[in-house]
């Protein structure tokens, strides 16, 4: 069974400019999630996914980040406008359901200058 | 508040003993709990998980223990190998309303194995 698969892995761009992630979740997985994990610390979760609709986005700075899933299946985080303490690795997990175990993709790591 | 932490954020051992990480987590309402390996330049792998319901649970060369009076979770691999070289993260699920699947994570305790 194939993993969550994230792209890019790796991103450097300076701040002010805009930058988008993808994550195609394992198939079947009706929930996904992004998370934002700064150095030395835990994930942080910033979205919850139920198929296409958003469960949970009480931690996602709106002003600037943005999220979709509109089929259900992949999904995009963009952050537009970016600032320096957005660098961090950009994690989407997916399960079956919520509730269920959550399987990690590699992420995508952020370098703001 | 919600917060998961460990105990010890470095912890050092020879290879073939056993390993005990340990968690202190605040939400007593919280009902399922999850130990997560992260190597570097990787994302989280599951390892076991243990709801509220059971004290113990076992999986291959690792054991979580859950203890609900005093709110605290570990995590023992038994003849650590230097593989298991990475940083672990405890994560409850709150399950308080809508955030059913919300994972809290700690901030990791990072195991290194000497040869």
């Amino acid at each position: 069974e194939a993993g969550v698969a994230q792209s890019p892995r790796y991103k450097i761009i300076e701040k002010r400019q805009s930058v988008a992630f993808w994550c195609n979740p394992i198939s079947g997985h009706a929930t996904l999630y992004w998370y934002q994990q700064i150095l030395g610390q835990g994930p942080k979760l910033l979205i919850q996914f139920q198929n296409n609709g958003v469960v949970d986005d009480s931690q996602l700075p709106k002003d600037r980040f943005s999220a979709e899933r509109l089929k259900g299946v992949d999904s995009t985080l963009k952050i537009q406008p970016a600032k320096l303490e957005d660098s961090a690795v950009y994690l989407c997990a997916s399960s079956l359901l919520d509730l269920e175990t959550q399987y990690f993709g590699p992420g995508t790591r952020l370098l703001v200058l | 508040g919600e917060s998961v932490g460990l105990h010890l954020p470095t912890l050092s051992v020879q290879e073939g003993d056993n390993s005990i990480i340990n968690c202190a987590y605040s939400n007593s309402a919280s009902d399922y709990f999850i130990w997560y390996k992260q190597e570097s330049g990787k994302g989280p792998q599951f390892i076991i998980d243990i709801r509220s319901n059971m004290d113990k649970r076992q999986g291959q060369r690792v054991t979580v223990l859950l203890n609900k009076t005093v709110k605290h979770l570990s995590l023992q691999i038994a003849a650590t190998q230097p593989g298991d070289s990475a940083v672990y993260f405890c994560a409850e699920n709150p399950l308080l309303g809508n955030q059913g699947g919300k994972l809290i994570f700690g901030q990791g305790t990072e195991l290194s194995v000497k040869p």
